[in-house]
Formats: structure tokens, sequence, C-alpha cells
């Protein structure tokens, strides 16, 4: 199964953008990138999942490099309700092909005003 | 989306009790999804439940301790038995979306005193 590292805790200035890096070294051909956020007390939201191009939605856009080893997920304008704990989630596929999540520690994004 | 609602969202019990969580789906899903989260940490996958069959423990979880039920395509429950304050924790079901992304509800906060 592909690890990602998260860094821990990052700070992010209301209205701008913010960028969350992972780095995904050991993915699979078949494995996407997802990314999820877990406001506090709440169950975690997906928001972007990729497997080698970038995309947008109106949640956020993710960068994935041309070799797949990292992806920077990016919210445009950052606001006070963005502040979570996002997950950086490699797409695992066990002997049953559940797609089953495996989730990291995180990086703990506080939008600050 | 999947819209998930878990009862209880929360409860105080003593040490040596069961309890029985519940989660309701607003759609038919293939596969359900049973999460954990220690105070202050990342979320681990118990298992996974189909319909019809019997559930998927992950390493470390067995099902005489987290006995789980999948009736029908909307309804699950897990139940934590014979509990102790090292079960305190956040449990949390989730389902698959068409997409790949995984639907989380609420959860529901267990405390064992």
């Amino acid at each position: 199964d592909a690890k990602t590292t998260q860094p821990p805790s990052m700070d992010c200035a209301e209205g701008r953008a913010a960028n969350l890096p992972c780095n995904h070294s050991t993915i699979s051909g078949n494995e996407y990138v997802y990314w999820y956020r877990q406001i506090h007390s709440q169950g975690p939201q997906y928001i972007i999942h990729g497997l080698k191009n970038n995309e947008t939605n109106e949640m956020a856009s993710l960068i994935i490099t041309e070799d797949r080893k990292s992806s920077t997920l990016i919210l445009p304008h950052a606001t006070l309700r963005d502040t979570a704990v996002y997950y950086c989630i490699v797409r695992v596929k066990g002997s049953s092909n559940t797609g089953k999540l495996i989730f990291g520690q995180g990086t703990t994004l506080q939008v600050k005003p | 989306s999947a819209v998930i609602s878990q009862k209880p969202s929360r409860d105080i019990c003593q040490r040596g009790t069961s309890l029985t969580i519940q989660c309701q789906v607003d759609s038919q899903v293939t596969m359900m999804f049973w999460y954990r989260q220690q105070p202050g940490q990342s979320l681990t996958l118990i298992a996974t439940a189909n319909q019809g069959s019997e559930a998927t423990y992950e390493s470390g979880f067995v099902i005489d301790k987290f006995p789980i039920s999948r009736p029908n395509l909307t309804f699950s429950t897990l139940t934590v038995s014979n509990m102790s304050p090292e079960d305190s924790s956040i449990y949390l079901c989730s389902v698959s979306g068409g997409g790949n992304e995984q639907y989380f509800g609420p959860g529901t906060r267990l405390t064992v005193t």
C-alpha cells in the first residue's frame, strides 16, 4: 500500500490560496490520490481525487506531478470555515477489491483572519 | 452523494457493557465501512461490510469484539463488546459513492468509564 507524507500543520491567511502538499513516492499506476478534510467534531468530507491529470471542482484544485510521486491540493480563496485537518490518501485495492481508504495523520490547516 | 445518519450520536457507557451503533444510508449501497478515531488520532478502518456476507476485518480487529450486521443495502450496525476505557473513540460509518469517493456519517462519540 502506498503511504503518504504530509506536513503536520500549516497556516494560511483568509482570502489567500492554501497550498497543501503531499508526497506519495511509492504510488502504483492504478492508485488514485484522494483528498478529504475533517472539520472538528464532524465526519470526513470528500474534496477531490485524481489519477494523473490535474483536477478542479467547486471546492478545490488538485495538481499531480508528472511522475505522480507528489501532489498539491489548492484551496483558491481560503475562508475561516476551511480550518480543518486535510488528509491525502492513496486508494488501495485489497484482496476483495474494496477500495478501502487508509488515513495518515493529515495536515492541520489553520486559516487566520 | 449519500446522506448518512448514525445513532446514537454520543454515549457514555460503563466498562464491561456493549453498545450497538446504527448506520442508515439514504440510498442502496454495496459496501459500508466502519472506522474508529481514537482521541487526537486519525481514522483507522475496522471492517468492511457487504450485504449478505460476513464482514471483512482489518488487522487488529476481531469479530468477537466488533460484531457487524448488514441486513440490507441501506443499514448496518457495529457493536462494541465488553467495553474498556481504551474503546473510547469516535466510530464512523462510510459508504462508497459512484465516483470512487467515500461519504462519511457524523460519527458516534463513545466514552467508556
